[in-house]
């Protein structure tokens, strides 16, 4: 199993401009998360899926939107990038079983926004 | 809602000696706690993790981690630390009826020799 696979590892944009940064996993997870890093703030949820077809807001969604067409694939679209998201955004699944709520971690896309 | 509070955002300790990390939580009912490892350029990979039973748990490379509901804590520990430990680490908090996280601001750990 490749686990979760996140794309691209790093990426440059102008402020305006938009993206998609992929997530896919092959565990067969029916939860997957997207979450960014910055320094001294740990890791804030942007937004989840609990299933196909399911989304939901996390603690900072402004300025991404989500979309779950499939089990596999989760990608994080930035519409219109600002400075502001400049970060490092890692991607996470979870299985759903009641006794495990561990989530697997994708490598990480580190974003600038110029 | 729950959060969680890493008092020490930086710590420094000598190859060989121990290690205790702090944690501290909220949450109204037992909840679900994580602790999680990144190393520099890496993802987050899964320390040890505890539901419930017995409140001190083992997990991976040495680890172990106390559950104190009376204090609201679960600190990490490793009575001996290596070189490859420099890391961050993350403590969380979940409840056990959702899959949401909730993640400290990190410990990063450095080793000197």
């Amino acid at each position: 199993n490749a686990g979760v696979t996140q794309t691209p590892k790093f990426q440059v944009l102008k402020t305006g401009q938009s993206m998609t940064l992929q997530c896919a996993q092959d565990m067969n997870h029916e939860y997957m998360s997207w979450y960014r890093q910055d320094p001294g703030m740990g890791l804030r949820l942007i937004h989840y899926s609990v299933g196909a077809g399911i989304t939901d807001q996390g603690e900072v969604p402004n300025g991404y939107n989500v979309s779950r067409s499939t089990t596999e694939d989760f990608p994080l679209r930035l519409l219109s990038a600002a400075p502001s998201q400049t970060s490092v955004y890692f991607c996470a699944s979870s299985p759903q079983r009641w006794a495990s709520r561990e989530q697997y971690f994708g490598p990480g896309t580190r974003l600038t926004v110029t | 809602a729950q959060s969680v509070t890493q008092p020490d955002i930086h710590i420094t300790v000598s190859e060989g000696a121990s290690l205790e990390l702090r944690c501290n939580y909220s949450y109204g009912a037992t909840p679900y706690l994580f602790w999680y490892v990144q190393s520099p350029g890496q993802g987050l990979q899964l320390l040890l993790k505890y539901f419930s039973g017995d409140t001190l748990v083992q997990g991976i490379k040495g680890f172990e981690a106390e559950f104190k509901r009376s204090q609201s804590s679960f600190n990490l520990r490793k009575p001996s630390v290596h070189w490859s430990d420099a890391a961050e680490y993350f403590c969380a908090v979940g409840a056990p009826d959702d899959y949401k996280l909730s993640f400290g601001a990190g410990t990063t750990v450095t080793v000197r020799a």
